[in-house]
């Protein structure tokens, strides 16, 4: 069982690059989510879909895009990297809300800095 | 928008003994409150979760126990074991779905089981 699948795993950038962290889910799952994690901050959602063609912001969202043309795919831009975004990013996913029992399904993570 | 405090930070109990996790959630209209583990590496999972109709739930060794009134709930673990070290966090929803919107989470408890 895959389950959420996230690439790459680590990555290092320098300050204005841009880059696509991506995540691919086979659960059929509706809801997709990404969240970050900082040392203290717990996890923060990022940006968070609904459905294909969904998208909505969430706690944290300056300086992400996102996009949702299937819906097994969520990938995360960010168009222009800073060393603020430097962390530890997760994607999740989770049953529709219509379905929904609460549970979020993680991927391991991918680990960025940006120097 | 919801604001979720955890404590304590860190947490070391000896073997055998019982752990105790507390939140405090600030939005009344939360209904769903999940506690996640995240092992060293890997992505948080779900371990347990209650929602605001019911008052206490148990799994085995793991409890979980809400008081809506003061706007808090606690995660116990007893006879704890080597395996239960992790970190832990508590989350709260307000989502009409019971939390597939988007979970607002506690910045995460690092719980140690001395031997």
């Amino acid at each position: 069982n895959a389950g959420v699948t996230q690439t790459p795993k680590f990555q290092v950038l320098k300050t204005g690059q841009s880059m696509t962290l991506q995540c691919a889910q086979d659960m059929n799952h509706e809801y997709m989510s990404w969240y970050r994690q900082d040392p203290g901050m717990g996890l923060r959602l990022i940006h968070y879909s609904v459905g294909a063609g969904i998208t909505d912001q969430g706690e944290v969202p300056n300086g992400y895009n996102v996009s949702r043309s299937t819906t097994e795919d969520f990938p995360l831009r960010l168009l222009s990297a800073a060393p603020s975004q430097t962390s530890v990013y997760f994607c999740a996913s989770s049953f529709s809300l219509v379905q929904n029992t609460g549970e979020l399904f993680f991927g391991e993570g991918s680990r960025l800095t940006v120097l | 928008g919801e604001n979720v405090e955890q404590h304590p930070s860190t947490l070391s109990v000896q073997e055998g003994d019982s752990a105790v996790i507390k939140c405090t959630y600030s939005d009344s209209a939360s209904n769903y409150f999940p506690w996640y583990k995240q092992e060293l590496g890997k992505g948080p999972q779900l371990i347990i979760d209650i929602r605001s109709n019911v008052g206490e739930k148990k799994d085995q060794r793991i409890a979980v126990t809400l008081n809506k009134t003061a706007k808090h709930f606690s995660l116990h673990i007893t006879e704890t074991q080597p395996e239960d070290s992790a970190v832990y966090f508590c989350a709260a929803s307000t989502g009409s779905g019971g939390g597939a919107d988007g979970l607002t989470f506690g910045k995460g408890t690092h719980l140690i089981i001395q031997p």
